[in-house]
């Protein structure tokens, strides 16, 4: 157990619909991120928040958006999905509170999103 | 930018062989270096990592060393298990600016008693 965790663990939803999927980080950790893992596109860096600010952007379409509370959760966001949407969807976090910066990043189970 | 080739697979093995995955990649000075697991309907795992050239990592008898001059970081385990089954994902982080992780294509194990 990396002590990330996410919800739901399976969603399935109908094309043009609007998805939220959320994410709670290790305690004490400051930086979260979201993956995408498809077949076609393997696994892709979408988007980190570091202590509720957006800190890096990857391949995250306009469609997608992510936000980090104060209580350091994160939500991504997925709207007018599309068929090509469905993949496993991960977060991930790092950095101790202490501020000490680590590379090792911490995946959550993901969440498989199915749309149809 | 960051680039990351890893060995494709499927690969098939007998219970005790030697495992050897190979990963190649670019980047911009140092990275870090990374392989991570997933077995089957779960998440990513982090098995082992190595920060600078000439950094062996290890754990659960799986080895990497960090080759600066070849670019590579080939996992390799000497005696494999049924429980090694697995999708095995070479991952590179730049230390310059972002952290984000550059993920390989991922290669299935397959290991058979």
């Amino acid at each position: 157990d990396s002590g990330v965790t996410q919800t739901p663990k399976h969603l399935i939803t109908a094309t043009g619909q609007r998805v939220t999927l959320r994410c709670s980080p290790r305690s004490g950790d400051l930086s979260v991120y979201w993956y995408q893992q498809s077949l076609d596109q393997g696994l892709q860096f979408l988007i980190q928040y570091y202590n509720g600010e957006e800190r890096a952007k990857g391949n995250i379409l306009e469609r997608f958006s992510a936000q980090q509370f104060p209580d350091l959760h994160s939500e991504l966001n997925l709207s007018s999905l599309e068929l090509g949407d469905s993949a496993l969807y991960f977060c991930a976090s790092s950095v101790g509170a202490s501020g000490l910066f680590t590379d090792t990043q911490y995946f959550g189970p993901g969440t498989r999103l199915t749309v149809l | 930018g960051d680039s990351v080739t890893q060995m494709e697979g499927p690969v098939t093995l007998s219970e005790e062989a030697c495992l050897t995955i190979n990963c190649t990649y670019t980047a911009t000075g140092y990275p870090s270096l990374f392989w991570y697991v997933q077995y089957p309907g779960e998440g990513l795992q982090l098995l082992l990592k190595a920060t600078k050239a000439d950094d062996k990592g290890s754990n659960k008898g799986f080895e990497a060393t960090y080759r600066k001059e070849t670019t590579s970081f080939h996992l390799e385990k000497g005696s494999v298990q049924v429980s090694d089954s697995a999708v095995y994902f070479c991952a590179l982080k730049s230390n310059f600016g972002n952290e984000k992780l550059t993920f390989g294509t991922g290669t299935r194990l397959t290991i058979i008693p």
